[in-house]
C-alpha cells in the first residue's frame, strides 16, 4: 500500500551544525508535501511546504527539497539550535479535492550543546 | 486564544467508562479531523468530517464515534474505554482547497 516513512528514528546533531532529515514517500500521485515540528507536550506545527511542481523551497533557516524521481523529501535546518529539538514529521497529500494528509512516523532531532 | 482548542488536556478514566473529547476551532475551516498518536506509530486517522453533514471513518475508527455539532465543533467519543485506547489524541482542521492542517495541543488519555 501507499506509505510515507522516515529513514531514521533519531538524529543527534551538534548545536550550530546543519541538520538534514529525510523522508521517503511511495504515492507518485501526491502533489503536496509538508514538514511538521512537534515539541514535547504540543501539537504538530507547520514548518514548510512544497508542491510537486517545485524541487526546492526555502524558509527561515529551513529548506525543503523534493526529488520526485526517487520519491524523496528532505528538510534541511541551518545552524541548528537547541530550540530545534523536537519530533519532525513529513506528510503528503494525494491529488484530488477530497484527499487527506498521510503522515510519516516521525524522527526525533536532538541538539547537543 | 488558540485556533484549535481541545478539552480536556489530560484525562484518566476507568475501563468501560464513556468519555468524550472535545475540539473547537476559530479558523473558520470546513474540515476537521481526529488523530491518535502512539509512540513509534505516528499519527493515525480516526475520523474526519469535510463539513457539518459529513462524517467519515479513518483507518482506526473501531471503538470510537464522533459528532460534528457545528462547523466549529467536532467531538470524539469512546463509548466503552479500554486500556489500549491510552494515547495522545489530536484534533486538526483544514480549509477546503488548502492542504495544511492546524492542530490542537492534544488530549492525553489514560485508560486504567
Amino acid at each position: 500500500g501507499e506509505s510515507v516513512g522516515l529513514h531514521l528514528p533519531t538524529l543527534s546533531v551538534q548545536e550550530g551544525d546543519n541538520s538534514i532529515i529525510n523522508c521517503a514517500y511511495s504515492n507518485s500521485a501526491s502533489d503536496y508535501f509538508i514538514w511538521y515540528k512537534q515539541e514535547s507536550g504540543k501539537g504538530p506545527q507547520f514548518i514548510i511546504d512544497i508542491r510537486s511542481n517545485m524541487d526546492k523551497r526555502q524558509g527561515q533557516r529551513v529548506t525543503v527539497l523534493l526529488n520526485k524521481t526517487v520519491k524523496h523529501l528532505s528538510l534541511q535546518i541551518a545552524a541548528t539550535q537547541p530550540g530545534d529539538s523536537a519530533v519532525y514529521f513529513c506528510a503528503e497529500n494525494g491529488s484530488g479535492a477530497n484527499s487527506k494528509l498521510t503522515f510519516g512516523k516521525g524522527i526525533t532531532l536532538s541538539v547537543r550543546p | 486564544d488558540a485556533d484549535v482548542t481541545q478539552t480536556p488536556r489530560n484525562r484518566i478514566t476507568k475501563t468501560g467508562k464513556r468519555i468524550m473529547l472535545e475540539c473547537s476551532q476559530t479558523k473558520g475551516h470546513d474540515r476537521m479531523y481526529w488523530y491518535r498518536q502512539d509512540p513509534g506509530l505516528g499519527l493515525r486517522l480516526i475520523y474526519y468530517s469535510f463539513d457539518v453533514k459529513d462524517i467519515n471513518k479513518g483507518e482506526i475508527s473501531d471503538g470510537y464515534s464522533v459528532s460534528r455539532q457545528a462547523q466549529a465543533k467536532f467531538s470524539l467519543s469512546l463509548e466503552s474505554a479500554i486500556p489500549n485506547q491510552t494515547a495522545l489524541y489530536f484534533c486538526a482542521t483544514s480549509d477546503r482547497g488548502l492542504y495544511g492542517y492546524t492542530f490542537g495541543s492534544g488530549t492525553r488519555l489514560t485508560v486504567v
